[in-house]
């Protein structure tokens, strides 16, 4: 079955420049997550989807960072305007229908860079 | 908060060694722990899983966790590394809220 899927595969911008990510699920998969990775720690959620609803934001620097799952598939992920601690990987994920026991399935994520 | 430490961020070893990765939690209840795989330039997948069942848990690729309630330890081992086990292994614990808390993660480099 196809994967997660994430584009672009890498971003270069300057701080204070806007920036938009996409994540494709796993078809049928209700659930999707943002995961934010900075270099030398874990991923940190941002934001949960079930179908298009928000289950939970509360990680996600809402001044800045907006999310969007229209039609309960795709997801864009944007930050507005970008700063230098922003720079990491952005994972997304999907599951079947959420909960911490479902298996997650991860993208290969976006590398952003600020400069 | 529940939260994971992962010790060692960067573990050597050589090809048919055993591999011991660690990883202990702090959690006032019974938790849920995992172990993730990130190979280079790809998208983390799980390992294995302790949900209070069996503490010896086995998941793919021939690796295995114990879960040490005594030493709140989930430590990851493989009994012979393969050069095709590098990679970045994270320990994650879930919280209350059904989220899954990562740790730093550690970094295993297999040599011949």
């Amino acid at each position: 079955e196809a994967g997660v899927a994430q584009s672009p595969r890498y971003k270069i911008i300057e701080k204070r420049q806007s920036v938009a990510f996409w994540c494709n699920p796993i078809s049928g998969h209700a659930t999707l997550y943002w995961y934010q990775q900075i270099l030398g720690q874990g991923p940190k959620l941002l934001i949960q989807f079930q179908n298009n609803g928000v289950v939970d934001d509360s990680q996600l620097p809402k001044d800045r960072f907006s999310a969007e799952r229209l039609k309960g598939v795709d997801s864009t992920l944007k930050i507005q305007p970008a700063k230098l601690e922003d720079s990491a990987v952005y994972l997304c994920a999907s599951s079947l229908e959420g909960g911490v026991l479902e298996k997650l399935f991860f993208g290969s994520g976006t590398q952003l860079s600020v400069l | 908060a529940q939260s994971v430490t992962q010790l060692g961020s960067h573990v050597s070893v050589s090809e048919g060694a055993l591999v011991l990765l660690r990883c202990n939690y702090s959690s006032s209840v019974p938790p849920y722990l995992f172990w993730y795989v990130q190979y280079p330039n790809q998208g983390l997948q799980l390992l294995l899983k302790y949900t209070s069942a069996a503490t010896l848990v086995k998941g793919i690729n021939g690796f295995e966790a114990e879960f040490k309630k005594s030493e709140t330890s989930f430590h990851l081992t493989k009994p012979s590394a393969h050069m095709s086990d590098a990679a970045e292994y994270f320990c994650a614990v879930s919280d209350v809220n059904d989220k899954l808390i990562f740790g730093t993660g550690t970094r295993l480099q297999v040599f011949p």
